[in-house]
């Protein structure tokens, strides 16, 4: 049974677009996070999120917003897909105080 | 705000022999957790080692140690009896205790390359 799971494991959309991505984790785990992993393979925290607070990176655009319909989920929902919005995204989840994320499989996005 | 640096784009290692890839960061903290990740072709993320920097002893799992230095900000990983399933991204990582929900500040990576 798969701890953190995605998706889809691919997705190719077209620019303009608006898409999401799914993640959802069976650890009881009380934070969960998107990183995004460039084309040069630079891993980078996009969000952070549990039942009270959200912490948003600075640099990520406005047209990503997560969403957390309940503790076991936190979809990824982008808006106006670009160009150099491909990339993986992963989701991971970490219990409080535990400091071990547990990683998703990632999604490959491409946007064409 | 935290860095972590890998000097080291990629490495090659003759299969059973000894590599250490190198990380240094850059933290005002003094308690804080670091690691090093795996990442396969699958793409996967795996959790290859975790050390706490308030323990001076170094953390070794099977293979794989590291050398802590806190003073010099440095953690290396070494890998013992290299195989061919060690071939990988390593990617190494950066906690701020008390920090959850800052998460994980990585490194850009070594690629490694085992020969057979």
């Amino acid at each position: 049974d798969t701890a953190v799971s995605q998706t889809p494991k691919y997705l190719v959309t077209q620019m303009g677009n608006d898409k999401s991505i799914k993640c959802e984790q069976n650890l009881g785990h009380d934070t969960m996070y998107w990183y995004k992993q460039d084309s040069k393979k630079f891993l980078k925290i996009m969000f952070s999120y549990n039942n009270k607070e959200l912490i948003i990176n600075e640099t990520v655009p406005n047209r990503f917003s997560p969403k957390s319909p309940d503790k076991a989920h936190l979809n990824l929902h982008i808006n106006s897909l670009e160009l150099g919005d491909s990339a993986v995204y992963f989701c991971a989840s970490s219990a409080r105080g535990s400091y071990e994320a547990f990683f998703g499989q990632g999604t490959r996005l491409t946007v064409v | 705000a935290q860095t972590v640096t890998q000097s080291q784009p990629e490495m090659s290692v003759q299969e059973a022999e000894t590599v250490t890839l190198s990380c240094t960061y850059d933290t005002s903290e003094s308690d804080y957790y670091l690691f090093w990740y795996k990442q396969p072709p699958s793409r996967q993320m795996i959790l290859v080692i975790r050390q706490e920097a308030y323990k001076q002893q170094n953390a070794t799992e099977n293979r794989f140690s590291v050398n802590f230095q806190k003073a010099a900000k440095s953690f290396s990983l070494k890998i013992s009896d290299s195989q061919l399933g060690d071939a990988a991204m390593y990617f190494c990582a950066y906690w701020l205790s008390g920090g959850g929900a800052d998460g994980l500040t990585f490194g850009k990576g070594t690629h490694l390359i085992i020969q057979p």
